[in-house]
């Protein structure tokens, strides 16, 4: 069965600083990968997907994650961050069923 | 446009005490689901159902029971609720299950005490 490693329960960057929340999978066959964000009391929306075809994924809000198959990770990314970055952000994988990652909390310091 | 409506959104209960939970979309999706969020687990499908009068178990099916008798709608009930389900549960659906959950509700965070 697939599972998801997200390292780094908390995340902290300044504002303007580089964001980077990483993810690890592991799938017996080639997997779809998302990432979601979670604001307070609020459910999931979806930042972005791999599926097939280009491995640099672009998202909304300025994030994009890179799926690296020999790395089997798919880290998000975003150059600047900006305080209504502060989130919960969550990665998932799929084949058969879809299993989400135990979340990174990601605080931006003005 | 409303989405993914969920309600009860707070609600407190006793141990034995049962419940039904209610999602409702408008958005004509086949599949929905039920997700439980536990701290430094992220989500995890307790059940789902691909259409109307369908439903199957999911990671931790245990405890709940669901049903689906309209499209749009999507019930979970905890017949003898227990400490352990204390949670935040969130319903979500999808056009097709060949994706993902495209669209969540904003959650019902449920104690039993």
């Amino acid at each position: 069965a697939q599972s998801v490693t997200q390292l780094g329960s908390h995340v902290s960057v300044s504002e303007g600083a580089l964001v980077l929340l990483r993810c690890n999978y592991s799938s017996s066959v080639p997997p779809y990968l998302f990432w979601y964000v979670q604001y307070p009391n609020q459910g999931l929306q979806l930042l972005l997907k791999y599926t097939t075809g280009a491995t640099l994924v672009k998202g909304i809000n300025g994030f994009e994650a890179e799926f690296k198959k020999s790395e089997t990770s798919f880290h998000l990314t975003k150059p600047s961050a900006h305080m209504s970055d502060a989130a919960e952000y969550f990665c998932a994988v799929k084949d058969n069923d879809m299993r989400f990652g135990a979340g990174t909390r990601l605080t931006v310091k003005p | 446009n409303a989405g993914v409506t969920q309600t009860p959104k707070f609600r407190v209960l006793k141990t034995g005490q049962s419940m039904t939970l209610l999602c409702a979309q408008d958005m004509n999706h086949e599949y929905m689901y039920w997700y439980r969020q536990d701290p430094g687990m992220g989500l995890r499908l307790i059940h789902y159902s691909v259409g109307e009068g369908t439903t199957a178990k999911g990671e931790v099916p245990d405890g709940y029971n669901v049903s689906r008798l309209k499209k749009q709608n999507f019930l979970l009930g905890l017949e003898s609720a227990a400490p352990s389900q204390t949670s935040v549960y969130f319903c979500a659906s999808s056009y097709s299950r060949g994706g993902q959950p495209q669209h969540f509700g904003d959650g019902t965070r449920l104690s039993i005490l």
